[in-house]
């Protein structure tokens, strides 16, 4: 199975700051297709998990313009620009490209 | 708009099946793909398999020959079955839509537990 390596595991964060998540692949997500299945979800305490990023830097419906998802090969990052108070939680990667799917375990966005 | 809801037991017992519903409003289930999702206590999250528009399926090998996904297309809801489960299946369960899990349930906790 791909595994899927996030960093930091915690990020703590003031309001305003820029804050970078990593996410390393154990394999290419290139698919045969061309395409890269990268996403990024980010789950609010109390709430389901929801797309923020898909196709490495695709921003999802209603996503804001201060996420935003780079990166290529086995090597991505989603950068949050001036963090907002709605942005706490935990932030997922999760590729699609490899059958079984696989989540990466996670990056806790809290307040210093 | 889609949504998704999740329904079925808090509790079951070890060894026998979990059993749970996702109703789908606002998008039909013969297009795209449907997909199940688990979140254990902690931060894990586990995708547990989909089914297609067409009605194939496709299954995290980990759960090997436990799992079934099955649908009912008259009432646009899809099922998830897991079988002889035990305490290590203890976890949040949710439905989502698409490959990429563009729409998600809000989830249903399930303890196994005798």
């Amino acid at each position: 199975d791909v595994v899927l390596t996030q960093t930091p595991v915690a990020q703590p964060v003031t309001l305003g700051d820029q804050a970078s998540i990593s996410c390393r692949s154990s394999q290419s997500l290139v698919h045969s297709n061309g395409n890269t299945y990268l996403e990024w979800y980010l789950q609010k305490p109390g709430q389901s998990p929801q797309l923020l990023i898909y196709k490495v830097s695709n921003r999802f419906s209603g996503v804001p313009d201060r996420f935003i998802g780079s990166g290529s090969g086995s090597d991505f990052t989603l950068k949050i620009s001036r963090v907002e108070p709605e942005d706490l939680g935990v932030y997922y990667c999760f590729q699609a490209t490899h059958d079984p799917y696989t989540f990466g375990a996670g990056t806790k966005l809290e307040l210093k | 708009e889609v949504q998704l809801q999740e329904s079925g037991p808090g509790l079951v017992k070890p060894s026998q099946s979990l059993s749970l519903t996702c109703s789908v409003t606002g998008y039909s289930i013969t297009s795209n793909y449907w997909g199940w999702i688990r979140k254990f206590p902690g931060n894990k999250m586990e995708w547990m398999g989909y089914i297609s528009y067409s009605g194939s399926t496709s299954y995290n090998p980990s759960l090997k020959s436990r799992i079934s996904i099955t649908r009912d297309t008259s009432k646009n809801q899809f099922f998830l079955q897991l079988n002889s489960v035990t305490t290590e299946d203890t976890a949040t369960y949710y439905c989502a839509r698409s490959y990429n899990l563009d729409y998600w349930g809000q989830g249903v906790m399930v303890t196994v537990s005798s």
